[in-house]
């Protein structure tokens, strides 16, 4: 079982909010991600990170930002929240192998 | 862009059955291959991973195969299950830290 975690699990949220969506794992994996998913649908990469100081974006164009001061932390933030932004946020992360652990996931409602 | 896709986005399949998820991809030079299994409201977890030297691979009710000829992958799921119930993806490694995700098959067990 890998050791990834999200919080929250569910947020629903007013327009214009910032918020922050919290992602921790426990494995000392140097690469983590961020993917957007709608549901059943194929998941988008929208942040990577190789490691400490170092982020990049992904193949979706997303209004998000990303910050990775420790190993085990990659939060995700939006400064401000649109309906256009309701989707599930999913966070994984990678050691030597290419196999992506993924976390529970965030679903996010901007109302 | 090249990407992984997955050919029919539902299967339904009598408990105890086989079940046969397809999956075709572009990239002749892709070298390896995950399945991943998404569960309600669950991140995807992984099921079985294959390089390209390989044609078959087996785990534990399932056997992943690889026709590099005509560029499509396969999943086997034996003895199908309620639990089996899922959006199942393949993914194509595109680099070192990158996994392009198809589109998803729902699999519906039915009893």
């Amino acid at each position: 079982e890998a050791d990834i975690y999200q919080t929250p699990r569910y947020l629903v949220i007013g327009t214009g909010k910032k918020i922050t969506l919290e992602c921790s794992q426990t494995m000392g994996h140097d690469k983590m991600y961020w993917y957007q998913q709608d549901p059943g649908m194929e998941l988008h990469l929208i942040h990577y990170s190789y490691g400490v100081n170092s982020t990049e974006k992904g193949d979706l164009s997303s209004e998000s930002t990303v910050s990775r001061i420790r190993t085990e932390h990659f939060p995700l933030t939006l400064e401000s929240a649109r309906p256009s932004h309701t989707s599930q946020y999913l966070c994984a992360s990678s050691g030597e192998v290419y196999e992506q652990y993924f976390g529970p996931g965030t679903r996010l409602t901007v109302t | 862009g090249e990407s992984v896709g997955l050919h029919l986005p539902t299967l339904s399949v009598q408990e105890g059955d086989n079940s046969i998820i397809n999956c075709a991809y572009s990239n002749s030079a892709s070298d390896y291959f995950i399945w991943y299994k998404q569960e309600s409201g669950k991140g995807p977890q992984f099921i079985i991973d294959i390089r390209s030297n390989m044609d078959k691979r087996q785990g534990q009710r399932v056997t992943v195969l690889l026709n590099k000829t005509v560029k499509h992958l396969s999943l086997q799921i034996a003895a199908t299950q309620p639990g089996d119930s899922a959006v199942y993806f393949c993914a194509e490694r595109l680099n070192d830290y990158k996994l392009s995700f198809g589109a998803g098959t729902t699999v519906t067990v039915r009893a």
